[in-house]
């Protein structure tokens, strides 16, 4: 199955400031790829797809770029409510996997 | 707008079946446009999809489950349902029921099974 490996694992950062997490995959993924928020006590809610597409409702403070086998995730203003873990997820092939996640702290 | 929501017993003893069920509200279940699946997160740890199941019944499940994992749609109701056998401490999770595009979009709330006796 295709790993999925995430960094770092925790991003620790400031409201208005900008984070990067990245996601590289074992194999090319294409642009086959997800980003995941989840908050603590909330299932995970879908942020982007096909590696750079919003989802609905998405605030544009959030990103996502890469193809291959990395990829990134930005949110380019850190807001207090960012706060949460964050997932990548493959659909290549079966089965679909997610990364370990990346812990975004705001100070 | 779409929803989902899991329900089953929260409880299950080692070796026992855990069965759970999905239930779709605010759209049909029955589309050609979407699968529909079951993702667990062990308490503390990330995600692992368990398997799919498209209306007509048509299924894949992760190949490591496969052999205790059975998937199934009731139409008539609008749901669907997740069947592990022989489950052990390692099946404790959140378990999670989506609707499957290329991404799992929504997700239902999740309902947390235990194995324990």
């Amino acid at each position: 199955e295709i790993v999925l490996t995430q960094s770092p694992a925790t991003l620790s950062l400031s409201p208005g400031e900008r984070a990067t997490l990245s996601c590289r995959a074992s194999e090319s993924l294409s642009s086959y790829l997800g980003w995941y928020q989840q908050k603590p006590g909330q299932a995970p809610r879908l942020l982007i797809y096909g590696a750079s597409s919003r989802a609905t409702g998405i605030p544009d403070r959030f990103s996502g770029s890469g193809s291959g086998t990395d990829f990134t995730l930005t949110i380019s203003r850190l807001e207090p409510e960012d706060s949460a873990v964050y997932y990548c997820q493959h659909y290549a092939r079966s089965p679909r996997t997610f990364g370990q996640g990346t812990k975004v702290e705001i100070k | 707008q779409l929803q989902l929501l899991e329900s089953g017993p929260g409880l299950v003893k080692p070796s026992e079946t855990l069965s759970l069920t999905c239930t779709v509200s605010g759209g049909s279940i029955s589309t050609s446009d979407y699968y529909w699946g079951w993702i667990r997160q062990p308490p503390g740890k990330g995600l692992e999809w368990i398997g799919s199941i498209f209306y007509t019944g048509s299924t894949y499940y992760r190949s490591s489950l496969k052999s205790r994992v059975t998937i199934s749609v009731d139409t008539s109701k609008n749901q669907f349902s997740l069947k592990l056998s022989s489950v052990t401490a390692a099946d404790t999770a959140l378990y999670y029921c989506a609707r499957q595009n290329d991404c799992f979009d929504p997700w239902g709330q999740g309902t947390l099974v235990t194995v324990s006796s």
